[in-house]
């Protein structure tokens, strides 16, 4: 079983829906990051957490340290919002990546 | 402010060869680490460089190495190269000290071995 584990793998939504996207992790950790990466294959970082909530435009992520889960959100989703999401964790001073939930939007 | 930097951006390259990728951090970034990410995965943690020194190493074998230079540019160099080593291989810098600092990443090098 891998260490984090991201779910949808794959999702699609219609332009204007409200989107989430899961991740679940094994390990003690110190920040979670939610990361955005375009076909192009560069990463953006969109959020690190440690607790809480945190937003960002129309991006909400929350985490909850005691379920070991956190949740990335998108409201009024769009086109350009199609991408894959990776969740990433820090455990003892390494990152570990999930393996990425890939949402595309239609018009 | 430039950001993470790699380069070449696509190489194609024949089983037994070796490559190397380059990497050039942002500015007032230290520290780089370098990822494979193979199709349909997340990124797998290769090594990480510090002060000219490979601090941290991911599971991947000798045939990966790697180097830093004094301006904190770092380079990775895979040897007899494998068709299994065809993936997108990533650059992330960071400043010392600071585990939980938002990420960086360069766009990647997308290596293909033939």
């Amino acid at each position: 079983k891998n260490e984090v584990e991201q779910s949808p793998q794959n999702l699609t939504a219609q332009e204007g829906e409200f989107i989430t996207i899961n991740c679940s992790y094994s390990v003690g950790i110190s920040a979670l990051h939610w990361l955005q990466q375009h076909p192009g294959g560069g990463i953006v970082s969109l959020f690190m957490l440690s607790s809480g909530k945190k937003k960002h435009g129309r991006l909400i992520a929350t985490i909850n340290i005691q379920e070991k889960h956190s949740s990335l959100h998108i409201t009024a989703s769009h086109p350009r919002d199609s991408a894959v999401y990776i969740c990433a964790v820090r455990s003892q001073g390494n990152l570990i990546f999930g393996k990425g939930t890939k949402l595309s939007v239609k018009p | 402010d430039a950001g993470v930097t790699q380069s070449p951006t696509h190489l194609i390259k024949t089983r037994g060869q070796q490559v190397t990728l380059r990497c050039s951090p942002k500015s007032g970034h230290d520290t780089v680490s370098w990822y494979q990410q193979a199709l349909g995965q997340g990124p797998q943690f290769i090594f990480q460089y510090y002060e000219e020194e490979e601090r941290q190493r991911g599971n991947f074998p000798d045939r990966f190495s790697g180097h830093q230079f004094p301006n904190y540019s770092s380079e990775l160099n895979v040897n007899a190269l494998l068709l299994g080593d065809s993936a997108l291989y990533l650059c992330a810098s960071s400043p010392t000290g600071t585990g939980n600092s938002p990420l960086h990443f360069g766009n990647g090098t997308r290596l293909t071995v033939t």
